[in-house]
């Protein structure tokens, strides 16, 4: 069973506009929520994170949102850009533990 | 530093014969995982090493798979034998900070025919 999950598989966002991706958990052990970045051809790479002790982190154009009772996670990416075209991946820490549980990923188009 | 490197970038291979895959780590990271990327699953961790320990392997599928980590600069990942089930892109990660810091490599595409 998947604890950490994307139920979209893709999105499409004009460019300048706000992108919005989801991932929800069913797991309340989770002390750490990540996002990676994925493009075509090359390994994920590490893009933000958020501690459960905290509901926002915001990096320049993107922010993560943290909803603990509705177990809900968020990327917004503003304005979005071509080039932040990829897939995304959510993913969370269990406590105690030194791994990380991927979601099953979102494909991210930003088009002109 | 080079990254995390993989090799090989793709194989190809026919059902019933052994895949090794080989990787190693970003100089100074204590920690190793494997993963397996598929459209249905995402991306599942198989084992993580740390200080060349196997620390976890619940996530390795059968029996058929084997990783080892013979010193801090390389590991293996081998399945034998190999099925067509098992195609899909398996990444290698290091980091030195769990688990803020994963660098993942290149990946090595494997079609099991």
């Amino acid at each position: 069973d998947q604890q950490v999950k994307q139920n979209s598989p893709s999105l499409s966002v004009q460019e300048g506009r706000i992108s919005i991706l989801n991932c929800d958990y069913t797991n309340s052990m989770f002390d750490y929520f990540l996002w990676y970045k994925k493009y075509p051809a090359e390994g994920p790479t590490f893009l933000i994170s958020i501690s459960s002790i905290k509901d926002k982190n915001e990096d320049g154009r993107f922010t993560v949102f943290l909803n603990k009772s509705a177990k809900h996670l968020s990327l917004h990416i503003v304005p979005s850009q071509p080039g932040d075209s990829a897939v995304y991946f959510c993913a969370a820490r269990p406590y105690n533990t030194d791994k990380l549980i991927f979601g099953t990923g979102t494909r991210l188009q930003v088009f002109p | 530093d080079a990254g995390v490197i993989q090799s090989p970038r793709h194989e190809v291979t026919e059902m019933g014969q052994e895949v090794t895959l080989r990787c190693k780590p970003i100089s100074g990271h204590d920690y190793l995982f494997w993963y397996r990327q598929t459209m249905m699953r995402g991306l599942e961790l198989l084992i993580y090493f740390n200080n060349n320990v196997p620390i976890d392997d619940s996530g390795m599928p059968e029996d058929r798979f084997s990783a080892k980590m013979p010193n801090a600069s390389f590991s293996t990942l081998k399945i034998q034998p190999s099925e067509p089930r098992d195609s899909a892109v398996y990444f290698c990660a290091s980091s030195l900070i769990v688990p803020l810091g994963q660098f993942f490599g290149p990946g090595t595409r494997l079609t099991v025919l």
